[in-house]
């Protein structure tokens, strides 16, 4: 099936550091979801966008969907070692019975 | 919001045997999936689980394998029938309730080693 591709892969950032990840379509998409995952836990939803330009912020993490609705970005502002995981971007076209396609995946590294 | 169980919550099985996993919700939905995430990679989806009617699987995925049972609004089954090694995964339950603007919350997952 289809995956979006995200990226970087993985990044190893230094404890204060500030974080960006994005994740691209060649289709479009009407809802964007955000999702972190511990080892050994399942995705917890940080963010959803569900409008084209939509800006929308949850502590020091901000996503923003993309104007033309085949992208959409994360930033993680002043990381903390609880940041430590891996990040799923992951997109819903409306019809689809809301079925999820999900990105590659980035793995978060924090050092002290 | 949905807060979803999962049970067994990790298992070690011989190859040739086959187990059932739960998944719980604690509010009613619409929506009830099954996906597989192999080790080291993203989420796959298996099936939408439907309730009352034959789930509807992904390219991939076929009923005998993965037979999927709902019979109410807040629970699931997923059967992994058959298992070999390459069914060692992680299976996840997610709900939501289709609704327009509606979000997908996952269980915690089932750690499957199949031996």
């Amino acid at each position: 099936g289809q995956q979006l591709n995200q990226s970087p892969q993985s990044m190893f950032i230094q404890e204060g550091e500030d974080v960006s990840m994005n994740c691209t379509s060649s289709s479009i998409f009407n809802t964007w979801l955000w999702y972190k995952q511990d080892p050994g836990e399942g995705p917890v939803l940080l963010i959803a966008l569900y409008k084209a330009g939509e800006l929308t912020s949850n502590g020091r993490l901000t996503a923003q969907f993309g104007i033309t609705r085949k992208d959409s970005f994360l930033n993680i502002s002043a990381s903390i070692p609880s940041d430590v995981g891996i990040y799923f971007c992951a997109g819903l076209i409306s019809g689809t019975a809301s079925k999820l396609t999900f990105g590659t995946g980035t793995r978060l590294q924090v050092t002290l | 919001s949905a807060v979803i169980s999962q049970k067994p919550s990790r298992d070690i099985c011989q190859r040739g045997t086959s187990l059932t996993i739960q998944c719980q919700v604690d509010s009613q939905v619409t929506m009830m999936f099954w996906y597989r995430q192999q080790p080291g990679q993203s989420l796959t989806l298996i099936a939408t689980a439907n309730q009352g009617s034959e789930a509807t699987y992904e390219s991939g995925f076929v009923i005998d394998k993965f037979p999927i049972s709902r019979p109410n609004l807040t629970f699931s089954t997923l059967t992994v029938s058959n298992m070999s090694p390459e069914d060692s995964s992680i299976y996840l339950c997610s709900a939501g309730t289709g609704l327009k603007g509606d979000t997908q919350y996952f269980g915690p997952g089932t750690r499957l080693t199949v031996l």
